[in-house]
């Protein structure tokens, strides 16, 4: 099954202002995980948030899930022209073991 | 800065040939994973290796694929008779603490097959 699909797939936003990217996923997980991409470069770790919680923060982070809807949100607050980069939502699903299942991902513009 | 160094960066390979890609640990780890990226798609799992066996792997790795640990701390993934389709970002992962901690991945071997 196809976990993690996100949108939207781009956004594009002034500096200072939030950004909202959610992911979708279809099957039970027992955590999702947010992470970071900068162009060309390895996936940063950002946050994760077990199937038990339903908001976590981290600085400027804030992410939620309904595991009812399988749906999850990273919520960047008062973004930087730093923040420019790709965000991937990744599930590690009850069945499989410990793999992650990304997602598409989001390609977040922040302009100075 | 990255815990897990993967070498070489970037590498280029004639279709057939056979490219090893190595993830070097900075402490040491008995899980690991490798993944790839083909060029704007997502990330995809390849294999799970645990206390020197493979403990998880996706339909993607087939028969062309192997790894090791050859010498106990390097971690290789090995590519047999490579094809243009293998042309991708692969990273080497490890768990950051116990479960429900998140992963921390290499910076990424470029591969390209020409």
């Amino acid at each position: 099954s196809q976990q993690g699909e996100e949108d939207p797939q781009a956004l594009s936003i002034q500096e200072g202002e939030n950004a909202t990217m959610n992911c979708s996923y279809k099957t039970s997980i027992n955590n999702l995980q947010w992470y970071r991409q900068n162009s060309g470069r390895g996936l940063v770790h950002l946050i994760l948030i077990r199937s038990n919680e339903r908001e976590k923060h981290s600085g400027r982070l804030r992410v939620t899930l309904d595991t009812s809807k399988k749906s999850s949100s990273l919520l960047i607050t008062a973004s930087r022209a730093a923040d420019t980069a790709s965000y991937f939502c990744a599930g590690v699903e009850d069945t499989s073991g410990s793999r992650l299942t990304f997602g598409e991902g989001t390609q977040l513009t922040v302009n100075p | 800065e990255p815990e897990v160094t993967q070498t070489p960066s970037h590498q280029v390979t004639q279709m057939g040939q056979e490219v090893i890609l190595r993830c070097v640990p900075i402490s040491n780890h008995l899980y690991f994973y490798w993944y790839r990226q083909i060029l704007g798609q997502k990330v995809e799992f390849l294999v799970s290796f645990y206390n020197n066996e493979i403990s998880e792997k996706s339909e993607i790795f087939d028969d062309q694929f192997s790894v090791e640990r050859p010498d106990g701390s390097n971690f290789t993934l090995k590519i047999r008779s490579t094809k243009l389709e293998d042309s991708a970002m692969y990273f080497c992962a490890r768990p950051r603490g116990g479960a429900n901690y998140g992963y921390t991945f290499g910076s990424g071997t470029r591969l390209t097959v020409v």
